[in-house]
């Protein structure tokens, strides 16, 4: 049983256009969540993340959601660029620090030129 | 070099072989982790080394064997493995416990012939 959901295994995006990549998880008790990129051939990087005390967390493009009652977060980018096609992984933690991260099976993104 | 490096890249090995996977972080961090990632799968965590002691092991079968020597190094031995083992294998480091975020390797694409 998948605590952390990825329910879309790809998206395609045009180049300058906002990609939403989306997560839903199960857990209550999950209190801090991450997104990772992942480029072929490479391990996962930590892209942004957002405790349960905020509902917005913004980085540059990059701009996490997140709705405790309906326990669903978001990832947008804008503009999205070629560079942003890799797959990205949800993943949330429940106070245990990162040793108790547990990650969705990931979204595929393209952007397309 | 910085990071978290593993070694090899790829493997492929019989199921009567033995080889390991070889990690080096260069980050003064202080916990390691092994995860599995199989096709269509979430990551999978199989094993946490905090301050070079084992400190979660989750349900990993016997034939996967860690070997954590110091806070820099950690191993993954290999012996009698089923084809169900072909996956990639990654390794990635952290500050400690409390710690949320982590750092991960390339990976090791293993396969089991």
């Amino acid at each position: 049983d998948q605590q952390v959901k990825q329910n879309s295994p790809s998206l395609s995006v045009q180049e300058g256009r906002i990609s939403i990549l989306n997560c839903d998880y199960t857990n209550s008790m999950f209190d801090y969540f991450l997104w990772y990129k992942k480029y072929p051939a490479e391990g996962p990087t930590f892209l942004i993340s957002i405790s349960s005390i905020k509902d917005k967390n913004e980085d540059g493009r990059f701009t996490v959601f997140l709705n405790k009652s309906a326990k669903h977060l978001s990832l947008h980018i804008v503009p999205s660029q070629p560079g942003d096609s890799a797959v990205y992984f949800c993943a949330a933690s429940d106070s245990g620090g990162y040793q108790k991260v547990t990650f969705g099976i990931g979204t595929k993104l393209q952007v397309i030129p | 070099e910085t990071g978290v490096t593993q070694t090899p890249r790829h493997l492929v090995m019989g199921m009567t072989n033995k080889k390991s996977l070889k990690c080096e972080q260069h980050l003064g961090h202080n916990a390691m982790y092994w995860y599995k990632q199989s096709a269509k799968k979430p990551l999978e965590l199989m094993f946490v080394y905090n301050f070079k002691e084992q400190t979660e092991n989750n349900s990993v079968p016997s034939r996967f064997s860690p070997e954590c020597p110091n806070s820099s190094h950690l191993f993954l031995h290999l012996h009698t493995l089923q084809p169900e083992d072909s996956a990639l294998y990654l390794c990635a480091s952290s500050q400690g416990d409390g710690d949320t975020e982590a750092f991960f390797g390339q990976g090791t694409r293993l396969t089991v012939v």
